[in-house]
């Protein structure tokens, strides 16, 4: 199976700076379709998982434009520009090339 | 669009629960669905799939012992779980497939306990 490395488990950061999150898989998110099948969700207590980004760069629609995907073949970032205080959450990456699919251990945003 | 998963419980190891996820605000028919689980204070976890002409797929840890479902009728997606486990102690979560999991359920817990 695809293995997901988000290495951060926690992140801190300032309001209004920028942070990036990190996600590597074990093998190529490259289909011969041109398309990487790496996906990014944001976990916030109380309310349901959102997805960000798709096919790694993707944004879902209403995504504030702060949120950028980035990477190819086994490297990925999820990066949050100018950091708000509704962005402290658990972000996820998921591929979803090869089943079984697989998620990332997480990465928690917190503020400093 | 929403999904509302219910059917939880305690339940005892060995014995069965079935989930329900009921759908609405679009053309349930038409997705495919997942179920994802989170173990307490773990990551997330797929479950199963099932794509909008009833194939499905399973991970292995729960092959066997679950079977993911649907209802088109009653706009519902099922899972049943049998010879439950403790360490499938989880909240439970249904997502539509879109470009990805693009609507997620608010979950229902699932612990497996004698």
């Amino acid at each position: 199976q695809i293995t997901l490395t988000q290495q951060a488990e926690s992140l801190w950061v300032s309001p209004g700076e920028k942070v990036s999150i990190t996600c590597r898989a074990s093998q190529s998110l490259l289909y011969t379709d041109g398309k990487h099948y790496l996906s990014w969700y944001q976990q916030r207590p109380g309310q349901t998982t959102k997805a960000l980004i798709y096919h790694a760069s993707i944004r879902t629609d209403g995504v504030p434009t702060r949120f950028i995907g980035s990477g190819s073949g086994t490297e990925f970032t999820l990066s949050i520009e100018d950091v708000q205080p509704e962005d402290i959450a658990l972000y996820y990456c998921l591929q979803t090339l090869k089943k079984p699919l697989t998620f990332g251990s997480g990465t928690k945003l917190e503020i400093k | 669009v929403q999904l509302v998963e219910s059917g939880g419980g305690l339940v005892q190891p060995g014995k069965s629960l079935k989930l329900s996820c009921s759908a609405s605000g679009f053309t349930f028919s038409s997705y495919g669905m997942h179920w994802i689980r989170q173990a307490p204070g773990k990551g997330l976890d797929w479950v199963a799939y099932i794509s909008s002409s009833s194939g499905t797929v399973y991970a292995d840890a729960v092959k066997g012992r679950f079977t993911i479902s649907r209802d088109n009728a009653k706009n519902t997606l099922y899972l049943q779980l049998n010879s439950l486990k403790s360490e499938d102690t989880a909240i439970y979560y249904c997502a539509r497939v879109g470009a990805s999991f693009d609507y997620w359920g608010q979950g229902v817990m699932v612990t497996v306990s004698s």
